[in-house]
């Protein structure tokens, strides 16, 4: 498919917020899902969004959806070091993801 | 929690090989599925599988590329003459296909075509 496309590098302090941005291409993609990758790890799935939905909160997850312009957010509150992964956004039921983002949490 | 294996974790072979990666998806799922993803580039999707067939697949899933569900449990991918370019890490994963197809994923083989 059309590129998902992501920063690829984020670096944060613990206890500050992240935010993970993704700019999708499939408009007709019912959910929108992010996913983490640990080191050496597979991908698991995080949290998804239902594409009439604008904003979906999971504890300290917030996704945040803007159709218009075809972007979607991941906010993590309170940052911790075990929050450091790659983080991929993916659109459609074949998932089409991003080059996912580096999310460094330095103490 | 159940989860989805793959074997091996990583794989040598030589160009011009015959591979088979092996996946053991979760037990209740019937959809599955094979991704790469080649060092420092994005996850791919190559194949889905449902009702012992394929339902979808990629560009990237040519003639070299065959996927098999041999018994109630594994779901093999097997390339015929493995490229260099074939070297990547390669995840199964599986869903139930009920609502936002969740899908489950394994830790991936490494393949290494030399």
């Amino acid at each position: 498919g059309e590129d998902v496309e992501q920063s690829l590098f984020l670096s944060v302090r613990e206890g500050d917020s992240s935010v993970i941005n993704c700019t999708y291409t499939d408009s007709s993609s019912t959910y929108l899902y992010w996913y983490k990758q640990e080191p050496g790890a597979g991908l698991q799935l995080l949290t998804y969004i239902f594409s009439n939905m604008d904003m979906k909160q999971d504890q300290r997850l917030t996704v945040l959806l803007n159709k218009k312009d075809k972007h979607l957010s991941l906010r993590i509150a309170d940052t911790q070091t075990g929050d450091s992964a790659i983080y991929f956004c993916a659109e459609s039921s074949a998932l089409n993801f991003g080059k996912g983002t580096s999310l460094l949490v330095t103490p | 929690e159940p989860e989805v294996t793959q074997t091996p974790s990583h794989q040598v072979t030589q160009m011009g090989q015959e591979v088979i990666l092996r996946c053991v998806p979760i037990s209740n799922h019937l959809y599955f599925y094979w991704y790469r993803q080649i060092l420092g580039q994005k996850v791919e999707f190559l194949v889905s599988f449902y009702n012992n067939e394929i339902s979808e697949k990629s560009e990237i899933f040519d003639d070299q590329f065959s996927v098999e569900r041999p018994d109630g449990s594994n779901f093999t991918l097997k390339i015929r003459s493995t490229k260099l370019e074939d070297s990547a890490m390669y995840f199964c994963a599986s869903d139930d296909r009920v609502g936002p197809y969740e899908q489950y994923f394994g830790p991936g083989t490494r393949l290494t075509v030399t």
